[in-house]
């Protein structure tokens, strides 16, 4: 079955260290993206990507890092930068000119 | 960047009933698309229905339906005949047209989470 895969389910991440979230698709999607859920404030974009080597900033980059150097693959850094990582990660995908996003299952970050 | 908001933070529902959930949205544009998507307590994101803002007839998915104001820039989702399974957070989002810069992302509200009353 097509879809999205996003490992691992929960993540527990010590200060300082940098983290890496996996995000594979097998649905021949162009573009993916990483949304960060807070409860209370919806779904944030941190970064997209909607080709191979190529991804840009959302509106709270800040943190973050990410490669696209492949289709199929879109991972997200958590960098020790990012001061407040604690939160829900989900990752999405559409076809170039579709309309809707397909998700992935999330993952759930904790600072321990 | 465009504005989504869902004004109902939490809302209840008898089983069998009816419910409506409020978004509103704010843009400049006049070419977009509208969801509503799902989230169940599993966490994963479902799409319940789309519309594209064009269209004059509001689109309805089985249970599901919206009344899109266009004018108004409303966009809210009316579920009928309420089962125990609906019980989720549903967030409204709005993305811009393709070919648009900011079509590449979605605008998406705080969510309204939904109770469903046996």
């Amino acid at each position: 079955d097509g879809g999205i895969t996003q490992s691992p389910k929960y993540l527990f991440r010590k200060e300082g260290q940098n983290v890496t979230l996996s995000c594979e698709q097998n649905l021949n999607h162009d573009a993916m993206y990483w949304y960060r859920q807070d409860p209370g404030q919806g779904l944030r974009l941190i970064y997209y990507s909607q080709i191979v080597n190529d991804f840009q900033k959302g509106d709270i980059a800040e943190g973050y890092s990410v490669s696209r150097e492949k289709k199929e693959s879109f991972p997200l850094t958590v960098t020790s930068a990012q001061k407040n990582p604690t939160a829900f990660y989900l990752c999405a995908s559409r076809p170039g000119q579709a309309y809707g996003y397909t998700f992935g299952s999330g993952t759930r970050l904790t600072v321990v | 960047a465009q504005t989504v908001t869902q004004s109902q933070p939490e809302m209840s529902v008898q089983e069998a009933e009816t419910v409506t959930l409020s978004c509103t949205y704010d843009t400049s544009e006049s070419d977009y698309y509208l969801f509503w998507y799902k989230q169940p307590p599993s966490r994963q994101m479902i799409l319940v229905i789309r519309q594209e803002a064009y269209k004059q007839q509001n689109a309805t998915e089985n249970r599901f339906s919206v009344n899109f104001q266009k004018a108004a820039k409303s966009f809210s989702l009316k579920i009928s005949d309420s089962q125990l399974g609906d019980a989720a957070m549903y967030f409204c989002a709005y993305r811009s047209a393709p070919g648009v810069k900011s079509g590449n992302q979605f605008y998406f509200g705080t969510g309204t989470s939904l109770t469903v009353i046996p």
